[in-house]
């Protein structure tokens, strides 16, 4: 049964870039052609889904974010990464990552502030 | 951006049959929608019922199933019990970009 863990700072200064990595255990990134994915859900709200990487590399990300998103992934590691650059307190929310049509991580939340 | 549409709240009362559907600002849901169905209860992570249309996991409770119905991605529950009382969200494909709806908040009443 593949876990997924989210990990890195839970504070962020505006104008920052945030930064968050996905461990994948209980199996390999590269056993499935589904893609990995990261969303969010600020406090009290719905949820948003940020963006996708396949372990050959291929993204997709919302557009609404306007460029903001670069996700990347470290096989070797089993790992997948988020960076979201120029942050705002709009930016402050749960990160979820996972693959979706079945897996979720448990979330880590990030604040943005000063 | 393809805005996808819920019920903002639903009610079903114990042992019922509640349907939820999600639909897309840019016509019929379709099989490449590849609608999921996401559970998420207070407090918790949210968790994937069916993906798919239709596709169910070993968690997912038989009373739960996934369908196209009227040019929607629908979500019936039939014999709703306490624990079922969640919000639902919906999270469609297009061409690869995922949009998640506003999420339907069903209460077992």
């Amino acid at each position: 049964q593949l876990q997924l863990q989210e990990s890195g700072p839970g504070l962020v200064k505006p104008s920052e870039t945030l930064s968050l990595t996905c461990t994948v255990s209980g199996g390999s990134i590269t056993m499935s052609s589904y893609h990995w994915g990261w969303v969010r859900q600020p406090p009290g709200k719905g949820l948003e889904w940020i963006g996708s990487i396949h372990y050959s590399g291929s993204t997709y990300d919302n557009p609404s974010l306007k460029s903001r998103v670069t996700i990347s992934v470290d096989t070797p590691g089993n790992k997948f990464s988020l960076r979201l650059s120029s942050v705002t307190a709009a930016d402050t929310a749960v990160y979820y990552c996972g693959r979706l049509e079945k897996y979720w991580g448990q979330g880590t939340l990030v604040i943005v502030s000063s | 951006q393809a805005v996808v549409t819920q019920e903002p709240s639903l009610t079903v009362s114990p042992g019922g049959t509640v349907t939820l559907t999600c639909g897309s600002s840019t016509g019929p849901v379709a099989r490449g929608h590849y609608p999921y169905w996401v559970q998420q209860k207070p407090g918790q992570a949210p968790r994937t019922l069916i993906h798919d249309i239709s596709t169910k996991h070993s968690w997912t409770p038989a009373r739960f199933s996934g369908s196209l119905l009227g040019g929607k991605a629908a979500l019936t529950l039939s014999g709703a019990q306490p624990e079922d009382e969640a919000e639902y969200f919906c999270l469609l494909s297009y061409g690869g970009v995922r949009v998640f709806g506003g999420g339907t908040k069903l209460t077992v009443l």
